[in-house]
């Protein structure tokens, strides 16, 4: 059963299309994440939600919208993609403060390219 | 921010080799993870080590918080190794700020 699960695996789009990204975890972990790794391998936070709150947004422009519905579920919505938004989006969840081993677990990742 | 400097960036070993991976933080952290990166893209957990040692396997790691480095051990590696290392920093609990990752090759 796996952990932190992402789909799609792999999305394929158009310039100036809208699509969402689905993680759920069943860690029953608190605080879900959203990270981006780019074409040189660099990974880099987008969002941060703890118990469906919105903690930290990581100068990342508008037409990413997060949404937590609840604290096992964080889904991201793109819209109007752009060339540079190809990359490897990756989710992560965390236990809450205060648990000891504080690391992360992350989803396989969805590679999103843009042509 | 947090800067980050992994070293060294890239390390092509023997099968069986020992070898040892550093990580440079420029401030105060309450929370420094080490990932392995596979050729196939998963992202795995290998420590959560704020301070202290801690080790699993093969692999160990140490972190000097007062000197702002951690260290990574892989002895007696193995093909299945290979793939990118990183470290990440964070000072507090929802940030985490990654280096740009040691490439391991091992050898046959």
């Amino acid at each position: 059963d796996t952990a932190v699960s992402q789909t799609p695996k792999y999305l394929v789009t158009q310039m100036g299309n809208d699509k969402s990204i689905k993680c759920e975890q069943n860690l029953g972990h608190d605080t879900m994440y959203w990270y981006k790794q780019d074409s040189k391998k660099f990974l880099k936070i987008m969002f941060s939600y703890n118990n469906k709150e919105l903690i930290i947004n990581e100068t990342v422009p508008n037409r990413f919208s997060p949404k937590s519905p609840d604290k096992a579920h964080l889904n991201l919505h793109i819209n109007s993609l752009e060339l540079g938004d190809s990359a490897v989006y990756f989710c992560a969840s965390s236990p809450g403060q205060g648990v000891k081993d504080y690391g992360y677990t992350f989803g396989s990742g969805t590679r999103l390219t843009v042509v | 921010g947090i800067q980050v400097e992994q070293s060294p960036p890239d390390l092509i070993l023997q099968e069986g080799a020992n070898s040892t991976l550093r990580c440079n933080f420029s401030d105060s952290v309450n929370n420094l993870q080490w990932f392995h990166q596979n050729p196939w893209g998963q992202l795995i957990n290998l420590f959560y080590i704020p301070s202290g040692t801690k080790q699993n396997g093969r692999l160990s790691a140490t972190t000097v918080a007062t000197e702002r480095y951690s260290l990574l051990y892989i002895s007696s590696s193995q093909t299945t190794d290979s793939g990118v290392y990183f470290c990440a920093v964070g000072s507090n609990d929802y940030k985490l700020s990654f280096g740009a990752g040691t490439t391991v090759t091992v050898r046959a």
